[in-house]
């Protein structure tokens, strides 16, 4: 497809254990973002890549979260040690450029999300 | 999304115009956006704004800006129901990213 994709779709977990989400951002997006959106509530920002390297992991919650971009396409959110806090849709969104990029809004185009359930 | 208010919830008649109010607090912001999300679907960019501007149109949408108030408005003229969804307004403070309001719900009744 020519859009962001995010597997799976919807995931429930128990609390305490390990999940992984994947986005597959759109080809040649050289700027992947993860966002965290509660019930009720925006997106809110927790991890933005430029190519293979996290140019800023500001809105990480805590050291639970941690996420990788190893070949500078897909990327991974994994969320260790699962608490019910952590239930959400996470939306992953990709852009052409770097946030640099700013002449024409650097619009980015964000996938379906995946709805986490943490029991 | 605390430091971009929005009103919850908007009720308007089909061809009526609707007008989503949104205020930010960073005077410095760069971009500020206007996103569309509807039921089991992504955010989509519906418009955006430059902060030198205060006015954009496109087609249905008029996006007006008051910079010194910081406040930013989405009227969209001979609303049609397809236009219900949720209403995101969102500020880029320079090459950051983006910041979201949480939200205003459209209900368009025929």
């Amino acid at each position: 497809g020519a859009g962001v994709s995010q597997t799976p779709s919807n995931k429930v977990t128990e609390k305490g254990k390990y999940v992984e989400l994947r986005c597959d951002p759109i080809s040649g997006h050289t700027a992947l973002y993860w966002y965290r959106q509660s019930l009720g509530q925006g997106p809110e920002f927790l991890i933005y890549f430029q190519g293979t390297g996290a140019a800023d992991d500001s809105g990480l919650p805590n050291d639970r979260f941690f996420a990788v971009r190893p070949e500078g396409s897909v990327s991974t959110l994994k969320i260790q040690r699962t608490e019910r806090g952590d239930s959400a849709v996470y939306l992953c969104a990709s852009s052409l450029g770097p946030i640099a990029t700013s002449g024409a809004g650097n619009e980015q185009f964000f996938g379906p999300g995946t709805r986490l359930t943490v029991l | 999304g605390e430091d971009v208010e929005q009103s919850l919830f908007l009720s308007v008649r089909e061809g009526d115009s609707s007008v989503i109010n949104c205020t930010y607090t960073d005077s410095s912001s760069t971009y500020l956006y206007w996103y569309k999300q509807e039921p089991g679907a992504g955010l989509q960019l519906l418009t955006y704004i430059f902060s030198n501007m205060d006015m954009k149109q496109d087609q249905r949408l008029t996006v007006l800006l008051n910079k010194k108030d910081k406040h930013l408005s989405l009227r969209i003229a001979d609303t049609q129901t397809g236009d219900s969804a949720i209403y995101f307004c969102a500020e880029r403070k320079g090459y950051s990213t983006l910041t979201f309001g949480k939200g205003t719900m459209l209900l368009v009744s025929p």
